[in-house]
């Protein structure tokens, strides 16, 4: 059974706090990725990784990073959270640059801050 | 640039009736469609996905769209609602940019089941 596992399903942090978000998969893919989602707004795209260390920005990049350092294993960071960034985050994995592939997502992490 | 709409934020249907979730597309070049289902609590799961083999795409418990080309739509369709399919419906178009495949969600529809 493939699986796509996020560390953590609730978080509560302060603002300024720096956070990670982890996201782990099995399925030897090499597209991952980071959504956020907020109701009315449906998923919108943080980042996006294709290989090990290579990382591209989505449409809401600001105030995040990522980490690719093993194929398997893909992180969000915020450098300084802040209370808007309260929401729902999704990982997910696809393999390489196939237009019809599907997308595999852990179960999410929502995040709170305070 | 490739996008999709879905109309309706919430629907609302009895148990056993027919449910219609709506989704219209923009996309420059053929797209690659799919719906995905959240079930409360959960990530989402593919429900079905359109790649230009048939228009009639038949999907996971008992969904079906069919990819429209005239009506720029994609509509998910349900003939006899169930309580377990209360969750949230998202649409998405497969967009390349710069040479990866990215996937593009509408705003998301909630189907609330009533008995």
């Amino acid at each position: 059974d493939v699986k796509v596992t996020q560390s953590s399903r609730y978080l509560v942090k302060r603002t300024g706090e720096k956070v990670f978000l982890e996201c782990v998969q099995d399925m030897d893919h090499e597209n991952m990725f980071w959504y956020r989602q907020d109701p009315g707004l449906g998923l919108r795209l943080i980042y996006f990784s294709y290989d090990v260390k290579m990382k591209e920005k989505g449409d809401i990049p600001e105030g995040y990073s990522v980490s690719r350092e093993k194929k398997e294993r893909f992180s969000l960071i915020l450098e300084s959270a802040s209370t808007n960034q309260t929401s729902m985050y999704l990982c997910a994995s696809t393999l390489w640059d196939r237009w019809n592939t599907e997308a595999f997502f852990g179960q999410g992490t929502r995040l709170t801050v305070v | 640039a490739q996008s999709v709409t879905q109309l309706g934020s919430h629907v609302s249907v009895s148990e056993g009736a027919l449910v219609l979730l709506r989704c219209n597309y923009s996309s420059s070049v053929p797209p690659y469609l799919f719906w995905y289902v959240q079930y409360p609590n959960q990530g989402l799961q593919l429900l079905l996905k359109y790649t230009s083999a048939a228009t009639l795409v038949k999907g996971i418990n008992g969904f079906e769209a069919e990819f429209k080309k005239s009506e720029t739509s994609f509509h998910l369709t349900k003939p006899s609602a169930h309580m377990s399919d209360a969750a949230e419906y998202f649409c998405a178009v497969s967009r390349m940019n710069t040479g990866f495949q990215k996937l593009v969600f509408g705003t998301g529809t909630r189907l609330l089941v009533s008995p």
